[in-house]
């Protein structure tokens, strides 16, 4: 048990939808990061929700916007969906206090 | 700009062997290390971090790190490899901005 909860397991989309990912931190984590995991590849920081607001973003489009709810969950949204959007999308939790983080199993995006 | 670096893409070892995978990252600050495992289908686990102290840091499995702070690095090491030690692993790097810079991960495989 990863103790973060990411939903779906995989989705299916076609170029110019809009997809929504969703993440359950572990309890008693208030931090929400999301990062992007392209075949091949290590994870790329997207960005990071604390106390309901980004808090800082890594390299990547307005398409990609995100939200995080009282209860510290949170959602990835990609607008506008491009081929290339095709990866593993992991939510990591932390304590705001600092000590590390925790991951998700991922959600696998295939864009056709 | 602030990178991490896994120069071992993919290793193959035998049962038994020792294993020792690369990590060296681009900054000259404080750091926070971690070296994450993912397993086919699983979830990023963290088998150590360095925050601090004694730059040998001892982790899950039998893996263990040593922080090179004049040489930048953060190699992985265990004494004898089994074969469910087969799976992805990533070096990442706080560089004190609160998100997780990866390397672009090792393979491993061991043979039986």
């Amino acid at each position: 048990d990863a103790g973060v909860t990411q939903s779906p397991t995989h989705l299916i989309k076609t170029r110019g939808q809009q997809v929504t990912l969703r993440c359950s931190p572990k309890s008693g984590h208030d931090t929400v990061s999301w990062y992007q995991q392209a075949l091949g590849q290590g994870p790329q920081f997207i960005f990071q929700y604390y106390e309901e607001e980004e808090r800082q973003r890594g390299n990547f489009p307005d398409r990609f916007s995100g939200h995080q709810y009282p209860n510290y969950s949170s959602e990835l949204n990609v607008n506008a969906l491009l081929l290339g959007d095709s990866a593993l999308y992991l939510c990591a939790s932390s304590p705001i206090t600092g000590g590390g983080y925790t991951f998700g199993s991922g959600t696998r995006l295939t864009v056709v | 700009a602030q990178s991490v670096s896994q120069h071992n893409h993919h290793v193959i070892l035998s049962e038994a062997a020792s294993l020792e995978l690369g990590c060296n990252y681009s900054y000259g600050g404080t750091v926070n290390l971690f070296w994450y495992v993912q397993y086919p289908g699983q979830h990023l686990q963290l088998l150590l971090k360095y925050f601090s102290g004694d730059p040998l840091v001892k982790g899950i499995k039998g893996f263990e790190a040593e922080f090179i702070k004049s040489k930048f690095s953060f190699n992985l090491r265990k004494p004898s490899v089994q074969w469910s030690d087969t799976a992805e692993y990533f070096c990442a790097v706080d560089f004190g901005n609160e998100k997780l810079t990866f390397g672009t991960g090792t393979r491993l495989t061991i043979i039986p």
